[in-house]
Order: C-alpha cells, then structure tokens, then sequence
C-alpha cells in the first residue's frame, strides 16, 4: 500500500541555521499537506501542495513539491526557538481516499 | 466555536478493560478520524467516517471500533485494552475527505488523549 517516508527523524540545529525536512512517498501523490505539532500540543495545518513542480512560501518557510509528485520538502530559513516542534508531511494517492502521514522530523533550536 | 474536542484528556487503564474515547467538532465537518501517535511512528489512522453513516477501517483497525453517532460525534472504543495500545490519541476532522482536483481537505485535530494500559 501506499507509504510516506519522511527524513530526518529528529534535527538539531543552532538557532539561525537552515533546517530541511523531505517527504518521499513510494507511489505518485495527488496532493500533499504540511502540519506543526508543538511539543505537548496536537498537529496544526500549515499548507498543502497540489500541483507537480509546485513552490510555496510563507514567511521563512519554503514548501516544495516534486515534479513527479512523488516527494516534497519544506526549508526553514534561519530558524527560530518558536520553530521548535515535529513536522509532519501527509499525502493522499492517486487513487482517492485519505491522508497518509509521515512519521514526522522533529526539530529542536538551541538558543 | 471550540473546534474539536475530545474527552478524557487522560487515562490509565487495566489490561482487559474497556472504555470509549468521546469527539465531537461543531464546524459542521463532514469527515471524522481517529489517529494514534507513537514516538517515531508518527500518526497512524485507526478508523476514519467519510461522512455520517459510514465508516471504514484505517491502517492500524485491530482491537478498536467506532461509531458515528451523528454529524458532530465519533467515538473510539476499545473492547479490552491491551499494554499494545498505551499510546496518544487524536481524534480529527475535515470538511469532506478531499477531490481529486481540489486536493484533501485541511484536518483539524483535537487535544488529544493520552491512555496508558498497565
């Protein structure tokens, strides 16, 4: 069935590094979402991505598709102590149906 | 408007004891999940209702049911809980599961429910 591998499970990082998180899936993808869970908090929207080569920004956060659909990153630029939390990429197949998550990178920011 | 609510925020359980865990959303959402969260497994659907009146089984289905009681409810049940099971449980919504040109449709989660099986 239908995977969605995400890499790195867990990143340290200095405050004001770049930070990278990539989704890559084993069948091609019709749209892909983005979420944020603070640590003790629950997973909150951040964007999705639907068409194949697509880029999206918000503020210091670049969200990417593939061009095959198959896979997506999203970078933060100079990270911040309010970045702190796991992002967690979810995809939905060609096929229909629902969303299949990701298991999540984990990002801490040393001050 | 509270979003998504979900209760108990904890529990702790026997091995062989059974209990429901409550959601309910009043968004008017069509589509109601149930996920559970493990440390490097990210999140895992148990169930999901596409809409009131039908459900169908996720990924990780053995040893829970559920019911939509209607629009605004969606209950997971465990019949005897298991050590297996202690994990976080998020209950989520969405107004409908999603289109084929459109995408999927954003998912509001709840607070979670944090059950530990002895």
């Amino acid at each position: 069935g239908q995977q969605v591998m995400q890499i790195p499970q867990y990143q340290h990082v200095q405050e004001g590094e770049d930070f990278t998180t990539y989704c890559n899936s084993s069948t091609t993808l019709s749209n892909i979402q983005w979420y944020k869970q603070r640590p003790g908090g629950h997973p909150v929207f951040l964007i999705q991505l639907v068409k194949s080569g697509e880029v999206k920004k918000q503020k210091r956060l670049t969200f990417q598709f593939g061009e095959a659909k198959k896979n997506s990153s999203l970078h933060i630029t100079a990270t911040q102590t309010t970045d702190v939390g796991t992002y967690f990429c979810a995809g939905r197949g060609n096929q229909g149906g629902k969303l299949i998550f990701g298991q999540g990178t984990e990002l801490s920011v040393k001050p | 408007n509270a979003g998504v609510t979900q209760t108990p925020k904890f529990q702790v359980l026997k091995t062989g004891q059974s209990m429901t865990l409550q959601c309910a959303q009043d968004m008017n959402h069509n589509s109601m999940y149930w996920y559970r969260q493990d440390p490097g497994m990210g999140l895992r659907l148990i169930y999901y209702s596409a809409s009131e009146g039908t459900t169908d089984k996720g990924e990780v289905p053995n040893g829970y049911n559920v019911s939509r009681l209607n629009k605004r409810e969606f209950s997971l049940r465990l019949e005897s809980a298991a050590p297996s099971q202690t994990s976080v449980y998020f209950c989520a919504s969405s107004e409908f599961l999603g289109q084929v040109v459109k995408g999927s449709y954003e998912q509001y989660f709840g607070p979670g429910t944090r059950l530990t099986v002895t």
